[in-house]
């Protein structure tokens, strides 16, 4: 069955060290999205992408980085990793146009920054 | 700009009572989709439903029902018969016309007791 998964599940690291956080998808779906969850807050959106080669900030952008080399994949970058970093991190997908299609997300990566 | 409003922070209910979790939105564009997400304790977001700004219809699916009414601008979701698997917490979110990116609410957290 096509899935999308997210590596790993969970993640503790050192405040500066640069994290990356996996997600893949086998839907072919062109649209990929990385959220965070956090308490009071709600899901944030991080950054996007349309299709391959394409990226695009989300509302709470600063200190991360996203590329986009083939259509499955879509891995999130911590630069710098920061204590205010600690979150739940979500990652989805869409196959088409817009709202016109649903957004079907991953199981999560707890990430903890110390 | 758009924002989704679940003013009910958390709910709690006795099992096989009816529960109704709010959804205000606002947007000023015509064309838009909203959508609810269910995210149990185990931490994942489950897709329930997605509605288009011009279909107003109410929908059933078992137990769970939703309510959209444009001249309120909400989105309502009732839970009939609760059972302790609803206990989770659920978002309501929006996109609006040709944009790719969900606002969500800050979820409303649902306990039913047995």
């Amino acid at each position: 069955d096509a899935e999308i998964t997210q590596s790993p599940r969970h993640k503790i690291t050192e405040t500066g060290r640069q994290v990356t956080l996996a997600c893949h998808q086998t839907w072919n779906h062109n649209n990929m999205f990385w959220y965070r969850q956090d308490l009071g807050h709600g899901l944030r959106l991080i950054h996007y992408s349309y299709g391959v080669h394409d990226t695009n900030k989300g509302e709470v952008s600063d200190g991360y980085s996203v590329s986009r080399s083939n259509t499955e994949d879509l891995p999130l970058t911590l630069e710098s990793a920061a204590s205010s970093q600690t979150s739940v991190y979500f990652c989805a997908s869409s196959k088409g146009l817009a709202g016109e299609d649903t957004q079907y997300f991953g199981p999560g990566t707890r990430l903890t920054v110390l | 700009a758009q924002k989704v409003t679940q003013a009910q922070t958390e709910i709690s209910v006795v099992e096989k009572e009816d529960v109704t979790l709010d959804c205000v939105y606002e947007t000023r564009d015509t064309t838009y989709y909203l959508f609810w997400y269910k995210q149990p304790p185990s931490g994942e977001l489950v897709f329930l439903i997605r509605r288009n700004s011009f279909d107003e219809q109410n929908e059933i699916s078992g137990r769970y029902s939703w309510n959209f009414q444009k001249s309120t601008s909400s989105f309502n979701f009732t839970i009939t018969a609760s059972q302790v698997v609803d206990s989770a917490v659920y978002f309501c979110a929006l996109i609006r016309g040709s944009n790719y990116k969900l606002t969500f609410g800050k979820g409303t957290l649902l306990t039913v007791n047995p």
